[in-house]
């Protein structure tokens, strides 16, 4: 099994509309838990940090399942901004460990 | 505030040379990673630094990647020789870790590498 696993997709998602993604994780020490988001041809940034009570910032909300060992990203009202590729990253010290990503999931908005 | 900067953008060269790429993490950070993307493997961690020293370099795929960080401000990864599948983009980040306290890592715009 893969440390980090996504599914690729594309998920084509018309405007407006509510989308989910999960990412399973196999390290059961894993400590932190982030969602980036990398544009084409871009470097990955940082969308948020998963927390073990959820967070929600704006239109995204993150949720981390420990028992079942995955992290979940919603996007509400999707906009054609939200197009890219988002990828979830796990590490296992806390923060003083590099990360490990999934191979992301290609997000596309349609008009 | 200028974030981590990476050079060359683009490397195009042939198998058997040597490559260099270099980064400069962000001032005051004291932690600097390098990391490699392509379609098959995604985004794998080859090495990371912590106060200039390295940590973990069990990422690192073969002797003919090496990895130095001789002050707080520079860091290189070096391919010596390099082979076609070494084509991919290099990326270096950097972090501050203060207090313990976990905090976001700042990716530089990536080295292109091409090996013909």
């Amino acid at each position: 099994r893969k440390e980090v696993e996504q599914d690729p997709g594309p998920f084509n998602v018309p405007e407006g509309a509510t989308v989910a993604f999960n990412c399973t994780y196999s390290n059961s020490a894993s400590q932190s838990f982030f969602w980036y988001r990398q544009d084409c041809r871009k470097e990955p940034k940082l969308l948020m940090s998963v927390y073990s009570s959820g967070n929600e910032d704006g239109r995204f909300t993150a949720q981390l399942n420990r028992a079942s060992q995955y992290i979940s990203l919603l996007i509400r009202d999707s906009k054609l901004s939200d197009s890219a590729t988002y990828l979830c990253a796990v590490n296992r010290w806390g923060g003083a460990d590099g990360l490990t990503f999934g191979k992301g999931t290609h997000l596309i908005i349609q008009p | 505030d200028a974030g981590v900067i990476q050079s060359p953008r683009h490397e195009v060269t042939e198998m058997g040379q040597e490559v260099t790429l270099r980064c400069k993490p962000i001032s005051g950070h004291d932690y600097l990673f390098w990391y490699r993307q392509t379609m098959m493997r995604g985004l794998e961690l080859l090495i990371y630094f912590n106060n200039n020293v390295p940590i973990d370099d069990s990422g690192m795929p073969e002797d003919r990647f090496s990895a130095k960080m001789p002050n707080a401000s520079f860091s290189t990864l070096k391919i010596q020789p390099s082979e076609p599948r070494d084509s991919a983009v290099y990326f270096c980040a950097s972090r501050l870790l203060a207090g313990g306290r976990t905090d976001t890592q700042y990716f530089g715009p990536g080295t292109r590498l091409t090996v013909l």
